[in-house]
């Protein structure tokens, strides 16, 4: 069973480093890319950038880049999202999603096919 | 603001089809991407519900369907349920980004 199981819950002053994880499960970790995504307090899904673990291979939403670093480690089926200075503005809950792979029959992009529970990041004075 | 357009709410009556667009440029739908659909129930995390543009996953009911053209994708819900109230959100690729994008987002709600 496909399964990304992301890390905990995390309270955080302005300023400070974070990095969040999601593990995956059930299949080839280094085959598939894995998105992150943003979902701020009642506002709509935001595409953060992508990952293949494989060779780490990373790609981000121009809205992001150099906001956030996207990394993955292999030997152990995780990929990260990490912050190095937190605003009150990254509250938000991030969800992990894999990207299905180069078995998707149609046009690009392929869909996110599995997605984790997500880690609600609240950053505050 | 997202360059794929959906309407803020769309409701209906149990039993009743309602439709939900998804609007884009020729930079990402009318380019030829594929659109997918999600559907995010409250509290929880989205879920594929339509991908290449009309395809259900196993599991996803047959009262579920998509279809495109030209620079817009739509949702179809046919024989609304209670159980459909949710949050549903189109994915395509768009080429001025380099990436992939999420629509707006549609607040389905069942009277």
């Amino acid at each position: 069973e496909v399964q990304l199981v992301q890390s905990g819950a995390e309270v955080k002053k302005p300023g400070e480093s974070l990095k969040i994880s999601c593990k995956g499960s059930g299949y080839s970790f280094t085959s598939y890319w894995i998105a992150w995504v943003r979902q701020m307090p009642g506002k709509g899904l935001e595409w953060m950038g992508i990952i293949y673990p494989g060779d780490s291979d990373t790609r981000y939403s121009p809205s992001f880049q150099g906001q956030v670093t996207i990394s993955a480690d292999k030997s152990i089926s995780t990929a990260y999202l990490q912050w190095s200075t937190l605003k009150a503005s990254d509250t938000a809950v991030y969800y992990c999603a894999r990207q299905r792979g180069v078995d998707y029959p149609g046009n690009f992009p392929p869909p996110l096919d599995y997605w984790g529970q997500g880690t609600l990041v609240t950053v505050s004075s | 603001q997202s360059v794929l357009t959906q309407p803020p709410s769309v409701s209906g009556a149990p039993g009743q089809r309602v439709t939900i667009s998804c609007t884009g440029s020729s930079s990402n739908i009318g380019a030829g991407y594929d659109v997918h659909w999600y559907q995010q129930l409250l509290g929880t995390a989205p879920k594929l519900l339509i991908y290449g543009n009309s395809n259900r996953p196993s599991g996803v009911p047959d009262r579920f369907s998509g279809s495109k053209s030209g620079t817009s994708a739509s949702l179809a819900i046919t024989g609304l349920q209670a159980e459909d109230e949710a949050d549903y959100y189109c994915q395509s690729n768009d080429s001025s980004l380099s990436g992939s994008v999420f629509g707006t987002g549609t607040k389905v709600t069942v009277l």
